[in-house]
């Protein structure tokens, strides 16, 4: 089984309409994040949570929210949704070595969502 | 704001050839990492260099972390059909805060 699940992995909404994403994982890691994917752009990092009780905005945090339910579970919501918030979107987790230097992230499958 | 820029952003090679992607900055990182992405699937890490002028080799892919902690290079030779893959590059800023900058990424497709 996959250590780090999304759900669901493909979503069509329209304008307005509130989506939940999903991220679960067994990995037993605290740190967790949520990245959205655009061609030509790379991974930007929406939110990140380092423990349940830690939730911090990344570089492009509007009209995006998280909840950390569990250690294992950080859902993405997005309220209204709007078209240009058609993109990949990408859960991953971490466990940080040392100083966080080297640590790796490991991701999701991805959930494709797309704002007609 | 920290950038990555990366270079090429598409590459088309022939199996066999050899190629060299390239991942530079005008800040300076704590380490930087290598990701692979295959159509469906989220990054996977490749590699991590932590320190300037490192290289670390797996297999046929060469990666060099700058001097400078700047850039970094990431060489395949004899590339393969299944070397195919989107190559993300990703620095850590200082301190203990375990985000990443991702660099925009290279498409790779190397035909057999």
């Amino acid at each position: 089984d996959a250590d780090v699940t999304q759900t669901p992995r493909n979503r069509i909404t329209k304008t307005g309409k509130r989506i939940m994403l999903e991220c679960s994982q067994t990995k037993g890691h605290d740190r967790m994040y949520w990245y959205r994917q655009d061609p030509g752009l790379g991974l930007r990092l929406i939110y990140y949570s380092f423990d349940v009780k830690d939730i911090n905005k990344g570089e492009i945090s509007d009209g995006y929210s998280v909840s950390r339910q569990a250690q294992a579970k950080f859902s993405l919501s997005l309220e209204s949704a709007i078209p240009n918030q058609t993109a990949l979107y990408f859960c991953a987790t971490s466990d940080p070595q040392g100083q966080g230097v080297s640590d790796t992230q490991y991701f999701g499958p991805g959930t494709r969502l797309t704002v007609l | 704001t920290q950038l990555l820029e990366q270079s090429p952003q598409f590459l088309s090679i022939q199996e066999g050839e050899n190629l060299t992607v390239y991942c530079n900055s005008s800040s300076v990182f704590s380490s930087l990492q290598w990701y692979r992405q295959e159509p469906g699937e989220g990054p996977v890490l490749l590699v991590t260099v932590v320190t300037g002028g490192e290289v670390k080799k797996l297999k046929r892919l060469t990666f060099q972390f700058g001097d400078a902690r700047k850039d970094s290079s990431l060489h395949i030779t004899a590339a393969q059909p299944g070397d195919t893959g989107l190559y993300l590059c990703a620095g850590r800023s200082w301190g203990n805060t375990g985000k990443l900058i991702f660099g925009q990424g290279t498409t790779l497709q190397v035909k057999p």
